[in-house]
């Protein structure tokens, strides 16, 4: 089974602190999403990420950054974190193919709130 | 641009009953895939079911079928037997393009009662 963990199921942080996100995936997917999901809103993608140091920009990648160095690990930073920021992350990963191959795995999910 | 529209915030239904979650999509692609998830009160997303915009059969995965209506782009998904543990969230999603990126509703919270 694929598993996607996230550093922190609960996150608590002050406006201004620089706050890292952490994703890891087991099962070798070439990409990996960062997500965050508002009420009436659904899920909006921030970054994705199909190769190592390979990033792309979402929806909504504005006031934040990713790393990735390592195939199994993506990283979302929020470099100087404000309130409107507070907000479900949830991480997610796939193969890189067609169809079906593509369905995406979810992470826990980490519920940020900024001060 | 791609768009994927359910316009149901919330559905009751009763145990052992059908339900029908509605999904509408929008995209010019003519290669696609449509999706389904869960997401539970714990938070995690359950993948559920997938539809391709080529496969002739609408899909199915146990109690869930997701009813694919092409020419009205609609790809609701079907839950048979409803049982308390389906109360969630549902989202329809849609990747199109290269890398797998996905699209999502705003989600159905389902509600199953006795």
């Amino acid at each position: 089974d694929v598993k996607v963990t996230q550093s922190s199921r609960y996150l608590v942080k002050r406006t201004g602190e620089k706050v890292f996100l952490e994703c890891v995936q087991d099962m070798d997917h070439e990409n990996m999403f960062w997500y965050r999901q508002d009420p009436g809103l659904g899920l909006r993608l921030i970054y994705f990420s199909y190769d190592v140091k390979m990033k792309e920009k979402g929806d909504i990648p504005e006031g934040y950054s990713v790393s990735r160095e390592k195939k199994e690990r993506f990283s979302l930073i929020l470099e100087s974190a404000s309130t409107n920021q507070t907000s479900m992350y949830l991480c997610a990963s796939s193969l890189l193919g067609l169809g079906k191959t593509d369905t995406q795995y979810f992470g826990p999910g980490t519920r940020l709130t900024v001060l | 641009a791609q768009k994927i529209t359910q316009t149901q915030p919330g559905m009751f239904v009763q145990e052992k009953e059908a339900v029908t979650l509605d999904c509408t999509y929008d995209t010019s692609d003519q290669s696609y895939g449509l999706f389904w998830y869960k997401q539970p009160s714990s938070g995690e997303m359950i993948f559920l079911i997938y539809q391709g915009s080529y496969d002739e059969q609408n899909a199915t995965e146990g109690r869930y079928s997701l009813n694919f209506q092409k020419a009205r782009k609609s790809a609701n998904l079907v839950i048979s037997a409803s049982q308390l543990g389906d109360s969630a969230m549902y989202f329809c999603a849609m990747e199109t393009g290269t890398a797998s990126k996905l699209t999502f509703g705003t989600g159905t919270r389902l509600q199953v009662t006795l």
